[in-house]
């Protein structure tokens, strides 16, 4: 069963607007990591988040992490029509090599 | 710079014939493997596993089996694919170590369409 839940399903917003996506899990986890894909493409990489850590940036990217209520935000500031995509958090249990992938976010900045 | 290949892109085959699907890495050594399926507009579903040469862990019983043969190769296959074995299927690597706690690298993906 999927454990992260990504909310909004949809979201569409202009350039230059910043989006906001959240990521609700159920268990206990090693890390949660968002990824980016592409329509019909492989997903790429977007930043980790440990469970030790509450916040981390990367370049216009900045995820939040709160394990007591079990959710993260991924924020995307300044948006581009570029970063149309559909966006997944997907959460790493202890002790555990499986990646548990949400149906994710799926992104439309308008230009 | 590490690189992860998958082919076929794309592939339409008859219900009943089989399947291999083939996904290679370089510019690493001892990754461990993984092969997703995407349905459409859903999220991923962990297939199997590897953390080495023939260890091969599966995540959900299935129509489909992998194999490793080499260190950076890894292959999915089926006997008898059925129309259900449908989607977009992405191989992806990580580092060893750490118990797989590491961001993954995802391959291109086939578009597998069963008629």
């Amino acid at each position: 069963s999927q454990q992260g839940e990504e909310d909004p399903q949809a979201l569409s917003i202009q350039e230059g607007e910043n989006a906001t996506m959240n990521c609700s899990y159920k268990t206990s986890i090693n890390n949660l990591q968002w990824y980016r894909q592409n329509s019909g493409r492989g997903l790429v990489h977007l930043i980790l988040i440990r469970s030790n850590e509450r916040e981390k940036h990367s370049g216009r990217l900045r995820v939040t992490l709160d394990t007591s209520k079990k959710s993260s935000s991924l924020l995307i500031t300044a948006s581009r029509a570029a970063d149309t995509a559909s966006y997944f958090c997907a959460t790493h249990g202890a002790g555990s090599y499986q990646l548990t992938f949400g149906k994710g976010t799926k992104l439309s900045v308008i230009p | 710079s590490q690189t992860i290949h998958q082919w076929p892109a794309t592939l339409v085959q008859p219900v009943g014939s089989p399947l291999s699907l083939e996904c290679t890495v370089e510019g690493t050594s001892n990754p461990n493997l993984y092969w997703y399926r995407q349905a459409a507009g859903r999220g991923l579903q962990l297939l199997f596993y590897s953390v080495g040469i023939g260890q091969i862990s599966s995540e959900v019983p299935q129509n489909l089996s992998a194999s490793r043969p080499q260190d950076r190769q890894f292959i999915l296959s089926s006997k008898k694919l059925l129309l259900s074995d449908s989607g977009f299927y992405l191989c992806a690597w990580s580092p060893q170590g750490g118990k797989g706690y590491n961001e993954q690298f995802f391959g291109p993906g086939t578009r597998l369409t069963v008629l």
